[in-house]
């Protein structure tokens, strides 16, 4: 069992949908958890920071823990097909730079 | 955000030999940088992390004497990835880590370099 899991999707969607992006995690050690988005052929870049469990909204984004059921997700409001990317799940040990990335998932948003 | 830059974004060999990669962070200095390698549908591995002057810590895996990291300034970092093979084909991508004042939501990722072997 690999310790983040994603659905690699594509997962597709029309304009304006509300989109519900997970991952799930076995290591107890994970303290902070962070959503990025990748364009193709491009390096990711950070959408949402997230310590330990709670909800955190940035605007159209909102990002959830759950440390009990080891789940977290990122909710995407009125998708763009701006929005379209893969969006990759990465969460770290607290005092650890170096994160732990899920596979992405693939996400469409079409107009 | 910060601004990191790697050069070449695309590149093309034959077979057998050696390619280099830079990552420079633009406006702010690495003390520890990151490599990563994405192959296609899946997630970024960590391939190694070098400290400005020090030699580089391999992931379990990877060799280090095919990929070749120097770091020897607080702003660049190359990776070379020596006698290449079709299997080396791959989106390499760094991460530099700031030397002070970031917290952990601020690790910034480079571009990212295709390379394909011929």
């Amino acid at each position: 069992q690999k310790e983040v899991e994603q659905d690699p999707g594509p997962l597709s969607v029309p304009e304006g949908a509300i989109v519900s992006l997970n991952c799930t995690y076995s290591n107890s050690a994970f303290q902070y958890f962070m959503w990025y988005r990748q364009y193709s052929r491009k390096g990711p870049e950070l959408l949402m920071y997230t310590y330990s469990s709670g909800n955190k909204e940035d605007g159209r984004f909102t990002a959830q823990v759950d440390k009990s059921s080891k789940y977290i997700s990122l909710f995407i409001r009125d998708s763009q097909p701006s929005d379209s990317a893969t969006y990759l799940c990465a969460m770290q040990e607290g005092g650890s730079y170096i994160p732990t990335f899920g596979r992405g998932t693939s996400l469409i948003v079409h107009p | 955000g910060a601004v990191v830059s790697q050069h070449p974004s695309w590149v093309i060999c034959k077979s057998g030999t050696s390619v280099k990669i830079e990552c420079r962070s633009l406006d702010f200095q690495a003390t520890t940088m990151f490599w990563y390698r994405q192959f296609p549908k899946q997630s970024l591995m960590l391939m190694a992390t070098s400290n400005e002057g020090s030699k580089a810590t391999y992931e379990q895996g990877v060799e280090k004497d095919k990929f070749l990291i120097n770091h020897a300034s607080l702003t660049l970092s190359t990776l070379t990835v020596t006698s290449a093979h079709p299997e080396d084909s791959s989106f390499y991508i760094c991460s530099p880590l700031a030397a002070s004042g970031r917290a952990n939501n601020e690790q910034f990722f480079g571009p990212g370099t295709r390379l394909t072997v011929l």
